[in-house]
């Protein structure tokens, strides 16, 4: 049983550029969040999926932009890269009944974004 | 607002017992995680705990006060591998959102 898997792990952008990163959610999962997670801090909710539809948004700007697809699967798009946007990109998957999260949240091992 | 303080750093000694606090004000509450992360790997779920009271596995043990908004995780028999960091994360809501505390770095000591 696969769990949450991102790609790719590591890459390295310089200023102004796009990046997009990819999640697959655990097998039976319908929902995704991301999570950016600088050095030495806990992780900060970005936007979270459901239905293909972003259903929740954390304090984070526009540059900041995701996508579900039908099989689940989801995107995380960050344009105009800035030197701060260097962290661990968290996705998270969990199963969403009746509006309500069911059981364990389960996190990928990240993506590490690094801006130069 | 939302606030979830816990120490940033903590060190223990091989066998002994640490515990670790977390104390959290958010405006919505459906839970409270703990989470183990070992340097540049994901977060693995430790427990979660929405009643009041104390649970345990094996050498970990959480606990929660509603009223106090207060949480530990308490750590027996410590092994060099616990060297991680703990993070506190709140439930907001029922959607899934997590909010996360900064982590306590937890270093243990032969």
């Amino acid at each position: 049983d696969a769990g949450v898997t991102q790609s790719p792990t590591h890459l390295i952008k310089t200023r102004g550029q796009q990046v997009t990163l990819r999640c697959s959610p655990k097998s039976g999962h319908d929902t995704v969040s991301w999570y950016q997670q600088a050095l030495g801090q806990g992780p900060q909710f970005i936007f979270q999926y459901y239905e293909e539809e972003e259903r929740q948004r954390g304090n984070f700007p526009d540059r900041f932009s995701g996508h579900q697809f039908p099989n689940y699967s989801s995107e995380l798009n960050v344009n105009a890269l800035l030197l701060g946007d260097s962290a661990l990109y968290l996705c998270a998957s969990s199963l969403m009944a009746s509006g309500e999260v069911t059981g364990e949240l389960f996190f990928g091992e990240g993506s590490r974004l690094t801006v130069l | 607002g939302q606030n979830i303080d816990q120490p940033t750093e903590m060190t223990a000694t091989e066998g002994a017992i640490v515990q670790i606090n977390c104390t959290y004000q958010t405006s919505g509450f459906n839970g409270l995680f703990w989470y183990q992360q070992h340097a540049g790997e994901a977060p693995t779920f430790l427990s979660y705990n929405v009643l009041d009271g104390l649970e345990e596995k094996g050498r970990f043990s959480s606990f929660l006060s509603r009223s106090k908004g207060y949480s530990y995780l308490l750590l027996k028999e410590l092994q060099m591998k616990d060297s991680a960091s703990y993070l506190c994360a709140v439930l907001s809501g029922n959607t899934g959102k997590l909010i996360f505390g900064q982590g306590t770095t937890l270093q243990v000591k032969p």
